[in-house]
């Protein structure tokens, strides 16, 4: 069964403390692997894709890894602003859906 | 601006109600797609459509319809709702199946 799970689950650090999140996939024939943010309450907003092992994409204090069975979102000197949950999500391709992770929820403390 | 719009943003109702959530998208994009967000389970699909007039279930059909009468336009039914439904709904578009735009949110409590 195709699977993603992130880790921690929930993450705290201080402004300026770089850290990763994980999100592990058993996937048949990945396609594609997402990563997103959400604030509470809204619409998760679309960071990167990344579609083949050792593909690296980079957005300000963001860069987001690819290996074979896993992806990190990489945090270098977190500010506050960072706050909010991470989705990964992969697309197996052989149907229509994104399979989503639960999410890590990273709080920045000033 | 491209967008994912839903309405309303916010419903209370009662059980056996019928209601409908209205989705669209200004951005041309083929596919459309319905998810369900609940505390400690994610986000998880309710139905999606390739194209117009093809529609198929995600992991949690149960209890809800959909139709795709129009490219932009993708509402989502449910003609019963029970308490089991209350969640916060998105809906989402992409111009294939992969890279998948976010609307604002529905959040929906049936009584």
């Amino acid at each position: 069964e195709d699977q993603v799970t992130q880790s921690p689950e929930a993450l705290r650090l201080q402004e300026g403390e770089s850290s990763s999140l994980n999100c592990s996939y058993t996937v048949s024939g990945l396609r594609g692997l997402f990563w997103y943010r959400q604030d509470p309450g809204k619409g998760p907003e679309f960071l990167f894709t990344l579609y083949s092992a050792g593909e690296e994409k980079e957005k300000e204090r963001l860069k987001a890894t690819l290996t074979k069975k896993e992806s990190f979102l990489h945090i270098t000197a977190p500010k506050p602003e960072d706050s909010a949950t991470y989705l990964c999500a992969a697309y197996p391709g052989s149907q229509g859906n994104l399979i989503f992770g639960k999410g890590t929820k990273l709080s920045v403390k000033p | 601006e491209a967008q994912v719009t839903q309405n309303p943003r916010y419903l209370i109702t009662v059980t056996g109600k019928k209601l409908t959530v209205t989705c669209s998208q200004n951005m041309n994009h083929e596919y459309m797609s319905w998810y369900r967000q609940d505390p400690g389970l994610g986000l998880r699909q309710i139905y999606y459509s390739m194209n117009v007039e093809v529609t198929d279930k995600g992991d949690v059909p149960e209890g809800y319809k959909v139709s795709r009468k129009e490219k932009r336009n993708f509402p989502l039914i449910l003609e019963s709702p029970s308490p089991n439904q209350t969640s916060l709904y998105f809906c989402a578009s992409s111009p294939r199946a992969d890279t998948q735009y976010f609307g604002p949110g529905t959040r929906l409590t049936v009584l």
